[in-house]
């Protein structure tokens, strides 16, 4: 099954507006990352925040993490043509898991110059 | 250049077939994954590999056999391959704690 849920399933914005996608999960985690695909390629990793955290940022990106309603935010600031993209967050439940990544749907962005 | 690489980048084969996808990774990270990409976009692992040892099967068809024969390399071999096994089929790698590292994926087309 699904560990995540995201939303939008669809944003489209103009260039230089923010983009904030949402995730939710149902268990319990150990990190929490988000990934980006651009069509007809593989992953790539974007960001990683641990359970422990509530807000971790990288350049343009700003992700939050609430581990009590079970949620993660992506912000994309200034959004570029080139931020058009798949993004996906994924769970780590770590222990055994070593490092096995659930995802959720993920958010298609399209960001209009 | 320091990186998760697969081959073949595309695989189109007839039902009944037995086909092999590679997967190499040169960033010294001692697991290894397959994930399964339906057309849907949906992402779901298959199998990790740790050390060389198999961790993680994921209630995949026995007809799915991966193969680690270093902790760099790991191989993903099907038989009798099915309509249904059409998808993007991508390798990744890690190290316990952080990101997974993919590879640019194989698009598996069974006719």
């Amino acid at each position: 099954s699904q560990q995540g849920e995201e939303d939008p399933q669809a944003l489209s914005i103009q260039e230089g507006e923010n983009a904030t996608m949402n995730c939710s999960y149902k268990t319990s985690i150990n990190n929490l990352q988000w990934y980006r695909q651009n069509s007809g390629r593989g992953l790539v990793h974007l960001i990683l925040i641990r359970s422990n955290e509530r807000e971790k940022h990288s350049g343009r990106l700003r992700v939050t993490l609430d581990t009590s309603k079970k949620s993660s935010s992506l912000l994309i600031t200034a959004s570029r043509a080139a931020d058009t993209a798949s993004y996906f967050c994924a769970t780590d439940a770590g222990g055994t898991s070593y490092g096995k990544l659930t995802f959720g749907q993920g958010t298609i962005l399209t960001v209009h110059p | 250049d320091t990186a998760v690489s697969q081959t073949p980048k595309y695989l189109v084969t007839q039902m009944g077939n037995d086909k092999s996808i590679k997967c190499e990774q040169n960033l010294g990270h001692d697991t290894m994954y397959w994930y399964k990409q339906d057309s849907k976009k949906f992402l779901k692992i298959m199998f990790s590999y740790n050390n060389k040892e198999l961790i993680i099967n994921e209630t995949v068809p026995n007809r799915f056999s991966p193969k680690s024969p270093d902790k760099a390399h790991l191989n993903l071999h099907i038989n009798s391959l099915e309509l249904g096994d059409s998808a993007v089929y991508f390798c990744a790698s890690s190290l316990a704690g952080t990101g997974s590292s993919f590879g640019p994926g194989t698009r598996l087309t069974v006719l």
